[in-house]
């Protein structure tokens, strides 16, 4: 399995500001993940984060919005820019690798999360 | 419709019971099926993956229907520990992968 990291680990922010969530993983892996939680709600895919291009982003969300890094194999981060009280949520970053040895093929590893709070 | 369907919940069931959970996906494409527990204020954690035989670990039995594109998940023996939030994932490969998640069922578990 992998050891995910993530900071801030919550965070009250004023509207109008931006954060940037970092996601740490103590080994490289192949493919990471950024994902959504809203209070209530189950997990809704941001984007995928590729090593060396844009990020992928899935539908309702924009480069702009949701700006994504990911310089190496192990580390990533997601801006939430211009935030809004909408924006509050659990941001989570995620995980696949084939050597990760997990017990099954295509199992995601998640990281703690960031809770957000957006006044 | 939602990609991934599930019961609402919640269920309330006293310990020793036996509960299923019932999920279904609309994408016809899709390669992988889990299940993922997800206690509260935590991050979802692989609970089992669901073959098209069926496969059972301890007091969990999945189950995956691909004809009907239904997944099931069956606990026996409910515990305390039991209580979480229980959610179908469906793993979608082709161009990039991604996991489609249900909205969850909540389990909750009382002496």
């Amino acid at each position: 399995s992998a050891v995910i990291s993530q900071k801030p680990s919550r965070d009250i922010c004023q509207r109008g500001t931006s954060l940037t969530i970092q996601c740490q993983v103590d080994s490289q892996v192949t493919m990471m993940f950024w994902y959504r939680q809203q209070p209530g709600q189950s997990l809704t895919l941001i984007a995928t984060a590729n090593q060396g291009s844009e990020a992928t982003y899935e539908s309702g969300f924009v480069i702009d919005k949701f700006p994504i890094s990911r310089p190496n194999l192990t580390f990533s981060t997601l801006t939430v820019s211009n935030m809004s009280p909408e924006d509050s949520s659990i941001y989570l970053c995620s995980v696949e690798d084939p050597g990760l040895a997990g017990r099954y093929y295509n199992e995601q590893f998640f990281g703690p999360g960031t809770r957000l709070t957006v006044l | 419709r939602k990609e991934v369907e599930q019961d609402p919940g919640p269920f309330n069931v006293p310990e020793g019971a036996t509960v299923a959970f019932n999920c279904t996906y609309s994408n016809s494409a899709s390669q992988s099926f889990f299940w993922y527990r997800q206690d509260c204020r935590k991050e979802p954690k692989l609970l089992m993956s669901v073959y098209s035989s069926g496969n059972e670990d301890g007091r969990f039995t999945a189950q995956l229907n691909r004809a009907s594109q239904y997944i099931s998940l069956l606990i026996r023996d409910s515990k305390l520990s039991d209580s979480a939030t229980y959610l179908c994932v469906v793993y979608i490969s082709g161009g990039y992968n991604k996991l489609i998640f249900g909205a969850g069922t909540r389990l909750a578990v009382h002496p």
